[in-house]
């Protein structure tokens, strides 16, 4: 079973400049995770779409953004870059149906450096 | 504001010791704990998952939990070199919702010397 597939892995990309981000659920997942990591903060969640619904929000500006799609793919875009937006990308998929047991998986991330 | 405290180490053993690495989060109603892996420069990998009070042993690595004192810990038997990596402790608070999100502590860096 193929593994969560984010898209690009490096992305270089100026301030005021936006950007989008592509994540491929496992294979009958319909739950899609987005965490940002920084050396600083660590992993901060940004939000959980289930069923092209979002059913769960972190702490982060408007300037962040997602959407899931039917077959549950999963974009975040991020307007108006800052520096401070540099960071390692995650997302994550689970099955999501109710059981709060099943771990997240994740994909191999997204590396966004602003300049 | 629900958190999940590690310490951020380096916390270094020789190989072939026990390495053990501790978690505390502050919501008691919290319903499942999991212990990923992290490589410099990789994506966090899931090495152990539990959810009741007590031990769970797989193969090098023992989880245990504690929700009275709410506290996590992973243990990891004859440690090798190739265990060298941040491990980061993870809660879902859980709730009818089923919500797939986890809160992460900035995990705990773990070098095992030859």
């Amino acid at each position: 079973k193929a593994g969560v597939t984010q898209t690009p892995r490096y992305l270089i990309k100026t301030r005021g400049q936006q950007v989008t981000l592509s994540c491929s659920p496992i294979s009958g997942h319909r739950s899609v995770s987005w965490y940002q990591q920084t050396p600083g903060q660590g992993l901060q969640f940004l939000f959980e779409y289930f069923s092209e619904t979002q059913r769960n929000k972190g702490n982060f500006p408007g300037r962040f953004s997602g959407r899931q799609f039917s077959n549950s793919r999963s974009e975040m875009n991020v307007s108006t870059l800052e520096l401070g937006d540099s960071a390692l990308y995650l997302c994550a998929s689970s099955p999501g149906h109710g059981d709060y047991n099943s771990p997240l998986h994740f994909g191999n991330g997204t590396r966004l450096t602003v300049t | 504001q629900k958190e999940v405290e590690q310490n951020s180490g380096p916390l270094s053993v020789p190989e072939g010791a026990i390495a053990s690495l501790n978690c505390t989060y502050s919501d008691r109603v919290s319903q499942s704990f999991f212990w990923y892996r992290q490589y410099s420069g990789k994506s966090p990998e899931l090495i152990m998952s539990i959810y009741s009070n007590g031990d769970k042993e797989d193969g090098r690595f023992t989880a245990q939990l504690n929700k009275a004192s709410q506290y996590v810990s992973l243990l990891i038997r004859d440690s090798q070199p190739s265990d060298s990596a941040t491990y980061l402790c993870a809660v879902n608070p859980g709730g009818g919702s089923g919500y797939s999100t986890l809160t992460f502590g900035k995990g705990t860096m773990l070098l095992v010397s030859p």
